[in-house]
């Protein structure tokens, strides 16, 4: 069935690094997928998405790109900052659907220090 | 964009008692709206769809006549733990998906419900 593998967490950085979260996923088809962020306290937020091959969603620093060849969604920022410290889930959407589930991976927890 | 909202917040309960949990779209109008289960560091699991003016689709291993799905209208979904056991403790959160930005569909998640049960 379809599903998601990210980096297992926590990632502990220093502010200014370049971040990477990795992503694979497995699916039929061609899945729309997804980079939710959930701040400490707070509920899930859409951060980044993208829905064809080679299409690269990007928001607040963030950037992934959909290469379905090697079947990956990694995270990546050039500079994270200490307000970034949250957990990231990377999703995909099988199909282009309403009705459709969203599946998520494990989640990776994000630390940045001062 | 939507704005999902959660009732309660956060409810402890003794074992046994029943505990209903209300999610509700107060920007769009959902006909369908996904409930999903987070266990503590962990990710989200999805645990039904709920389906306005019909019965809901659990995924595999939900007890649907443990966690009664009811979709009232098109802004009103509820989910009720019945005769709940410590090991339903966790964070439910609810989701619809909703346009935001032209024709793009974009899902939008509650604040979630904690859930104690002692």
């Amino acid at each position: 069935g379809d599903s998601v593998t990210q980096m297992e967490g926590p990632v502990t950085l220093s502010e200014e690094a370049f971040l990477t979260i990795n992503c694979t996923y497995t699916a039929t088809g061609y899945p729309s997928l997804f980079w939710y962020v959930q701040y400490p306290g707070e509920g899930l937020q859409l951060l980044l998405k993208a829905t064809k091959a080679d299409d690269k969603g990007s928001n607040k620093g963030f950037e992934a790109t959909y290469r379905k060849e090697t079947t990956s969604f990694h995270l990546e920022k050039g500079s994270v900052q200490v307000s970034d410290s949250a957990v990231y889930f990377c999703a995909l959407r099988a199909f282009r659907s309403s009705a459709s589930k969203i599946i998520f991976g494990s989640g990776t927890r994000l630390s940045i220090r001062p | 964009g939507a704005v999902v909202s959660q009732h309660p917040s956060r409810v402890i309960c003794k074992s046994g008692t029943s505990v209903k949990i209300e999610c509700r779209s107060l920007d769009f109008q959902a006909t369908t709206m996904f409930w999903y289960r987070q266990f503590p560091k962990k990710s989200l699991m999805l645990m039904a769809t709920s389906n306005e003016g019909s019965k809901a689709t659990y995924e595999q291993g939900v007890e649907k006549d443990k966690f009664l799905i009811n979709h009232a209208s098109l802004t009103l979904s509820t989910l009720t733990v019945t005769s709940a056991h410590p090991e339903d403790s966790s964070f439910y959160i609810c989701s619809i998906t909703g346009t935001s930005g032209g024709s793009q569909e974009t899902q939008y998640f509650g604040p979630g419900t904690r859930l104690l049960v002692l």
